[in-house]
This record gives C-alpha cells, structure tokens and sequence, in this order.
C-alpha cells in the first residue's frame, strides 16, 4: 500500500525559509515521480516542481526558480522542498503526490499548511 | 491565473448529467493526456480520471472523461449529493516540462 506522509503545519515570517518533508511507504521514493504541488486557500492547484527520476535532477516551474530546492533521501524514502525568502503569498497548503504524466498523480502526502505572515 | 481553463461552478440536481469544460493548449491538453482530480474539503485531491477517460479502480462509472484537441471535459451521470466537491483538470506541458492546473470548479449539488 503506498502511502506518503508529511510534515506538520509551519508557521514562518516574511523572509524565512521552510522545509516540508514527505516520507514514502510501499514504494521506493527513486523508482517514482515525487512531485510538490501547493494550494492557496480557495485556489486552484499550483505545480512547484519535482525530482525527474531521469536525469536525477530536480526540475523547477519557472516561477520558483532560484527560490526552491527539491531533494531526495533514498535511504530513508523521503523527499524535501525547501522554499526560500518567503511572502505572504506563499502561505498555502503544500502537498508533494506521486505520478508521472501518463498516470497522473495517483498517491497524495496529506498536505502541509505553511503560513507566512509577520 | 491557471493555464487550464474551468468555470469556477456548476451545479445540478439529484440524477441529472453535469459537464466540466477544461480547456489548454497545443503545448499541454493537444499533446498530453489529462487527468481529473475531485478534492473535497479539508483533503487532498485524489484522482478521478487518468489518461483522458480511465477510471482508477473504485471510481463509478458515472464518472467519464474525453478530450478532443486542445479542450477535455469531465461528465458526472446520475448525479449525487457525495458528488459535491472541487473537480481539477490537469495534463503535463510541454513547454513548461511539468503539470499545468485548471483553477478548479466548485460542484454544488442542488
């Protein structure tokens, strides 16, 4: 059964630097796609970004570029994202979920709140 | 602003037939397949419909998908009071090299 399990919620100021974890089960972290995708209250879904298994890099949607960092554990089947230099507007819910673009995103970590405010 | 395009509501009454739209372009929709996800309060998305019109196991069959060129829409039947949630569209792009989302529409079941 795979599973994907987060970390808790985190409150941070204009500035700071938070990092989500996501701990996977039932399945090797390397073998599969583990994407982050954020969502602000009453938005819609925002991708940040993932490790491409591929290439063994992380690729970045342009907009988080320079301010994101996404990593891998293998040993301990956990992936990270790291988001710098926060705002106000990145106060959303961040979820990491596994897939790739055939079969979609099929197992979502349960979220984790991340608020920035001063 | 969502590079997926979906009306932000729509709603129906018990055991009518409701749509979603969603609409791309040649780089995401035209070239890739997409995915649905239904999101109910408080939770994460979980998919509805992968590969165009595929219903992972467990999903009713009065859920269904098409696309055709650059549009896809999602098709509720019969529906149901449990029906009422967030309904995302998705599809990878090529550009971007990584998913784009619609902004969601909210179903209310009258």
């Amino acid at each position: 059964q795979v599973q994907l399990v987060q970390s808790g919620p985190e409150a941070k100021k204009p500035g700071a630097s938070v990092r989500v974890s996501c701990k996977a089960s039932g399945y090797t972290v390397s073998k599969y796609h583990i994407h982050w995708v954020r969502q602000a209250a009453g938005q819609g879904l925002e991708w940040v970004g993932w490790m491409n298994p591929n290439s063994g890099n992380p690729d970045y949607a342009p907009k988080f570029q320079g301010r994101v960092t996404i990593t891998t554990n293998t040993s301990i089947t956990t992936g990270y994202m790291e988001l710098r230099s926060l705002t106000s507007e990145d106060t959303a819910v961040y979820y990491c979920a596994s897939g790739d673009s055939s079969s979609g995103f099929d197992h979502w970590g349960q979220g984790t709140l991340v608020t920035v405010s001063s | 602003q969502s590079v997926l395009t979906q009306p932000p509501s729509a709603s129906g009454t018990p055991g009518q037939r409701v749509t979603i739209s969603c609409s791309g372009s040649s780089s995401n929709i035209a070239s890739n397949y997409v995915h649905w996800y239904q999101q109910f309060p408080g939770a994460a998305p979980q998919v509805l419909i992968y590969r165009n019109n595929e219903r992972p196991l467990g999903v009713p069959e009065r859920f269904s998908g098409s696309k055709s060129g650059t549009s896809a829409s999602l098709a509720i039947s019969g529906l149901r009071s449990e029906d009422e949630a967030d309904y995302h569209c998705a599809a990878w792009d090529d550009g971007l090299n990584g998913p784009v989302f619609g902004g969601g529409t909210k179903l209310t079941v009258l």
